[in-house]
């Protein structure tokens, strides 16, 4: 069963405006959340994180909300830039009780157009 | 520059062969881990390691083999009993458990 869910393969967005991508948990223990963007043949690359204390953190033109209600957590870009077309991974983390294993969603291919 | 660098970028196997993909890193980093990522999946994680000469098994350990002997270097052995090792592989690093981890660029393994 998916502990950690990207219900959208794919999403895409006009240069500019903002790209909301979505990621569901179903672990209660996950306490520290991730996202990594992958280009095409390379590894994934960290962009930013949340842990479960806090419901929003920003960096530059990313942000990252957290609603532990709902055991959901978005990604916000502004303003999406066709450089930002890539695969985007949510992950957690049990940050108080694991041994630092990630839990990864399966992506969502963002394509950003000119 | 610091670094994961893994190698080679594309592997082929033969039916019955070992391969052993390459992993090194130069970040100084304790934790290194290995996943597995094939077409429209995330990541999985085959086998970690916290420190030098210490390795777990991760959810798909089966068919595969590792060693930490040294801090910089965590190479993955895909077996002949990986039944179906056609994917795309990398490697992660971090400085504790609890940071976030850094990737190479990937080993594809395709079967001849």
């Amino acid at each position: 069963d998916q502990q950690v869910k990207q219900n959208s393969p794919s999403l895409s967005v006009q240069e500019g405006r903002i790209s909301i991508l979505n990621c569901d948990y179903t672990n209660s223990m996950f306490d520290y959340f991730l996202w990594y963007k992958k280009y095409p043949a390379e590894g994934p690359t960290f962009l930013i994180s949340i842990s479960s204390i806090k419901d929003k953190n920003e960096d530059g033109r990313f942000t990252v909300f957290l609603n532990k209600s709902a055991k959901h957590l978005s990604l916000h870009i502004v303003p999406s830039q066709p450089g930002d077309s890539a695969v985007y991974f949510c992950a957690a983390m049990d940050y108080g009780g694991s041994q630092g294993n990630l839990i990864f969603g399966k992506g969502t291919k963002l394509s950003v157009k000119p | 520059d610091g670094g994961i660098t893994q190698s080679p970028k594309y592997l082929f196997r033969k039916e019955g062969q070992n391969v052993t993909l390459s992993c090194e890193q130069n970040l100084n980093h304790d934790a290194m881990y290995w996943y597995r990522q094939d077409p429209g999946q995330g990541l999985r994680l085959i086998y970690y390691s916290q420190i030098v000469n210490d390795f777990q098994k991760g959810d798909i350990a089966e068919g595969y083999s590792v060693s930490r002997e040294k801090k910089e270097s965590f190479p993955l052995t895909v077996t002949s009993a990986q039944k179906n090792p056609t994917a795309f592989y990398l490697c992660a690093s971090n400085k504790g458990v609890k940071q976030p981890q850094h990737f190479g660029d990937g080993t594809r393994l395709s079967i001849l």
